[in-house]
């Protein structure tokens, strides 16, 4: 089934910012808004943004989330050594009847 | 706080069953809709199967459908997924989820020979 396009990686010096696209379409990210998610290695992933820029309790301030037609953004401010890893975004998608998820973008704090 | 536990993974034979399952705790679970998503050792994340917070609507991903039962029992604030006919390429660690909730840990399942 039909994904949603992320970047494979950014690359960002520490204490900068980072922002991260999601591009899907009208059935999925641009009708139902986006989920995301993030993935340190070796961990399960961990809801950071639900229905485009609702942050779950405990989520750093330092993150936020947006939404312009089709494409979702994900921008973390003042990167810190622990927001490397993989963010992945989701969607569901109403013509498919299933949720959709991009290839994941790895996050490299340089 | 929110938390998801999976059980039930392991190693089964091609052609084998499995029942995964998944306890939920700190949140409204019959409230939610849940869904299973798997991942592949090195790969990225798979969506399986979703259900409707009172059970009323199921889907699936094209790969598993008429292989795979996905069902809840809001009395117990339970998830399960019902594996048969398992293939190879059925191995992964699968989480359950709620979109705007969280996910659980994983539980490895492995179909091998």
């Amino acid at each position: 089934q039909a994904g949603l396009t992320q970047p494979p990686s950014v690359s960002t010096d520490l204490g900068q910012t980072a922002t991260l696209t999601c591009i899907g379409n009208n059935n999925n990210v641009g009708h139902q808004g986006a989920v995301w998610l993030q993935q340190v290695q070796g961990h399960p992933p961990k809801l950071v943004f639900f229905r485009d820029n609702n942050r779950p309790s405990g989520i750093s301030e330092r993150l936020s989330a947006s939404r312009s037609g089709n494409t979702a953004s994900l921008t973390i401010a003042g990167l810190q050594a622990e927001d490397e890893g993989d963010y992945y975004c989701s969607a569901w998608d109403t013509n498919l009847s299933g949720w959709v998820f991009g290839g994941g973008t790895k996050l490299t704090v340089l | 706080d929110v938390q998801f536990m999976e059980s039930g993974g392991g190693l089964v034979q091609p052609g084998g069953s499995l029942r995964l399952s998944c306890g939920g705790s700190g949140f409204t679970f019959d409230s939610h809709w849940m869904s299973w998503v798997r991942q592949a050792a090195g790969k990225g994340l798979e969506w399986v199967a979703t259900i409707a917070n009172d059970g009323s609507e199921k889907y699936y991903v094209d790969s598993v459908k008429g292989r795979f039962t996905i069902s809840r029992d809001n009395g117990k604030r339970s998830l399960y997924l019902q594996m048969n006919s398992l293939r190879v390429e059925d191995t992964a660690v699968y989480y359950c989820s709620s979109s705007n909730v969280g996910w659980g840990q994983g539980t490895l399942v492995t179909v091998s020979s």
